[in-house]
């Protein structure tokens, strides 16, 4: 019963290529999260979103997009990938009290 | 805007010995603070927050910390490490105003118990 989870764990693909990521919450909370983290662990917020309404957009290149059909599910889908895309991408929930919730991520290795 | 520092990037320790993580934050408002952990190859894990109330909150796995207000700090603490607790640890603020607040992490510590 995993809280949140995402899929794939690890994605391996060339530059130039689109790719997509998904997250999906089992917890019943509103909102939802894309976090990136970099090689030196440095944990930044990307976008989030309440109840399928976009409420947080970073300063993200516009090749990524993200998009949440419903409340339970937040994807995130980036276009022409970058050498310097590779990093550890975490979905996260947030419930009352300020739980957070994370899933174990999705490596992301650009070649 | 809100900064969190932490100052060590890596702290080792002997098994069973007391650690101590620091962690300082910079912030025009008031917040709340989180300690999270990360193990190896998985997401964060809640240790503890601070949203009120006492100013010495106690986690899992044994670690507890203190806010300080007039020092804005809120280190972690643990009396006696295990082995299992090797991993990175993050401190963290958000605003208490409310509404949809950004949360802000530090660079992390890596703690390294030794056998």
């Amino acid at each position: 019963d995993t809280a949140v989870s995402q899929t794939p764990k690890y994605l391996v693909t060339q530059m130039g290529n689109d790719k997509s990521i998904k997250c999906e919450q089992n917890l019943g909370h509103d909102t939802m999260y894309w976090y990136k983290q970099d090689s030196k662990k440095f944990l930044k917020i990307m976008f989030s979103y309440n109840n399928k309404e976009l409420i947080i957009n970073e300063t993200v290149p516009n090749r990524f997009s993200p998009k949440s059909p419903d409340k339970a599910h937040l994807n995130l889908h980036i276009n022409s990938l970058e050498l310097g895309d590779s990093a550890v991408y975490f979905c996260a929930s947030r419930g009352p009290n300020y739980g957070y919730t994370f899933g174990s991520g999705t490596r992301l290795t650009v070649v | 805007a809100q900064s969190v520092t932490q100052l060590d990037s890596q702290v080792p320790v002997f098994e069973e010995a007391p650690v101590e993580l620091r962690c300082n934050y910079s912030s025009s408002v008031s917040v709340y603070l989180f300690w999270y952990v990360q193990y190896p190859n998985q997401g964060l894990q809640l240790l503890l927050k601070y949203l009120s109330g006492s100013t010495l909150v106690k986690g899992i796995n044994g670690f507890e910390a203190e806010f300080n207000k007039s020092q804005t700090s809120f280190h972690l603490r643990k009396p006696s490490v295990h082995i299992s607790d090797t991993a990175e640890y993050f401190c963290a603020v958000i605003p208490n105003s409310g509404g949809y607040q950004k949360v802000t992490f530090g660079t992390g510590t890596k703690l390294q118990v030794i056998p």
